[in-house]
């Protein structure tokens, strides 16, 4: 089954950090650029970041309230992509979802259930 | 950056014809996606680039873009069309959304 399945969401304290994790399965994970995508609630999509495929050198962009305090990183052999988060704030509460960008649509056509992050004392 | 712009909100009667736009400076000259996102469930990609849908997405749905605005079009909306319509650009490298549009179907 072609599926992404998001883990490690929970409740952290404001200047915490959490890492999440996105499984992949049913594509070839490593010839596909994965995107991180949030939703705060009630609200609309967030882009977070994304990471390239090891053919475009796993390069690394983030949105600018994430730079320097997200990373996102992978492992092919694990079919699975990671968002590492610091210095967290109570605005980066929001279900986060693994995304993978499809190359023929050349867009997000896979998305994981999403994983839920509460920053909060 | 670049910006989206959608409506809050669509009704739709029953069996009739839901258009959702999504204005930008000059969008037409970019390729736009839209995404379906129904309540407690992530968003699925419905039309990319302009017009064309992925395998399973009903002929119902259709898209076009031009000048300033592109729009997202249900016919014979049925009571499960109803949810959250995000639309999206890359600006460059980074991912824009829309707002996201609520359709209610009456």
């Amino acid at each position: 089954e072609v599926q992404l399945v998001e883990s490690g969401g929970g409740l952290v304290q404001p200047g915490g950090s959490l890492r999440l994790s996105c499984a992949a399965s049913g594509f070839t994970f490593s010839d596909s650029a994965m995107h991180w995508v949030r939703q705060a609630s009630g609200k609309g999509l967030e882009w977070v970041g994304r990471i390239k495929s090891k053919a475009d050198n796993y390069g690394t962009e983030y949105a600018a309230p994430m730079k320097g305090r997200f990373t996102i990183s992978r492992d092919d052999s694990k079919n699975t992509a990671y968002l590492q988060m610091n210095s967290l704030e109570t605005e980066d509460t929001a279900v986060y979802y693994c995304t993978r960008l499809g190359g023929g649509p050349d867009a997000l056509d896979m998305w994981g259930q999403g994983t839920m992050v509460t920053v909060s004392s | 950056s670049y910006e989206l712009t959608q409506p809050l909100s669509v009704s739709v009667a029953l069996g009739q014809t839901a258009r959702i736009t999504c204005g930008g400076n000059n969008i037409g000259r970019k390729n736009v996606h839209w995404y379906q996102q129904k309540p407690g469930q992530a968003p699925v990609l419905i039309i990319f680039r302009n017009n064309n849908r992925p395998s399973g997405i009903p002929e119902r749905f259709s898209g076009s873009n031009s000048g300033n605005t592109a729009t997202l079009t249900i016919s014979r909306a049925q009571a499960g069309d109803e949810a959250d319509y995000h639309c999206q650009v890359w600006d460059k490298s980074p991912a824009v959304f829309g707002g996201g549009t609520k359709l209610t179907v009456l």
